[in-house]
């Protein structure tokens, strides 16, 4: 299947700062890649859509200029939590489709704001 | 919105039992798939169901795509230790509209195995 890398693989941060998080397809390109967050003991709640080429689409509840995306080429897609807050503290990962649009899961990123 | 419910929330079985799960929806979708998650990882994708009424197998895993393409199973056979994890299902949209590629999880399934 397609491989799909995310950078870092965990991150602690303090409050207020910005922290970015990269999702990368590795042998595919990707006009579309998903963001989604995972609280412990929870299940994938998606965040936004992210959309080579143009701007990202939000999910209800998700503040955009809080979480900003950008889908600078065909294999990457960044997302980064500005004035990170310890509510933000959260396991983040994207997908990207593959060849029959069946989504490929990043290995997650561990975010953790003090 | 879309929801689905997946049962049960968790199962403690013996090692070489057989194990089967299952999701529900309130609306159709296009796509099932199947996906284990284990800790501190992302999930990796077991099974895609695309057509209603399908049964497919991968390995000792076996799943169905519900006729009414609301509702899907997972079996596991023969179960082993490396079985352990969370089993997500999922549902997908079709193509055309904002929704498409999106997935809508179900709430897990907790799967422990006893040697």
């Amino acid at each position: 299947g397609a491989v799909v890398s995310q950078h870092p693989s965990w991150v602690i941060c303090k409050s207020g700062t910005s922290v970015k998080i990269e999702c990368r397809s590795l042998d595919f390109q990707a006009t579309t890649m998903f963001w989604y967050r995972q609280f412990p003991k929870q299940s994938l709640m998606l965040m936004a859509t992210s959309n080579e080429g143009s701007k990202a689409t939000y999910e209800q509840g998700v503040e955009k200029d809080k979480f900003l995306i950008n889908h600078a080429s065909l294999t990457l897609s960044t997302l980064t939590v500005t004035s990170a807050h310890p509510e933000d503290s959260s396991f983040y990962i994207c997908s990207a489709p593959g060849s029959t649009n069946e989504q490929f899961f990043g290995p997650g990123t561990r975010l953790t704001v003090l | 919105g879309q929801q689905l419910n997946q049962s049960p929330q968790s199962m403690f079985i013996q090692e070489g039992e057989d194990v089967s799960m299952n999701c529900t929806s309130s609306s159709i979708f296009n796509t099932w798939l199947w996906y284990k998650q284990d800790p501190g990882e992302g999930p990796v994708l077991l099974i895609a169901l695309y057509k209603a009424g399908e049964l497919t197998s991968n390995g000792r895993l076996t799943a169905q795509f519900g006729i009414t393409r609301k509702d899907s199973f997972l079996n596991i056979s023969a179960s082993i230790p490396s079985d352990v994890g969370i089993y997500f299902c999922a549902g997908q949209l079709g193509a055309g509209g904002t929704s498409y590629g999106k997935l809508t999880f179900g709430q897990g399934t907790i799967l422990t195995v006893h040697p």
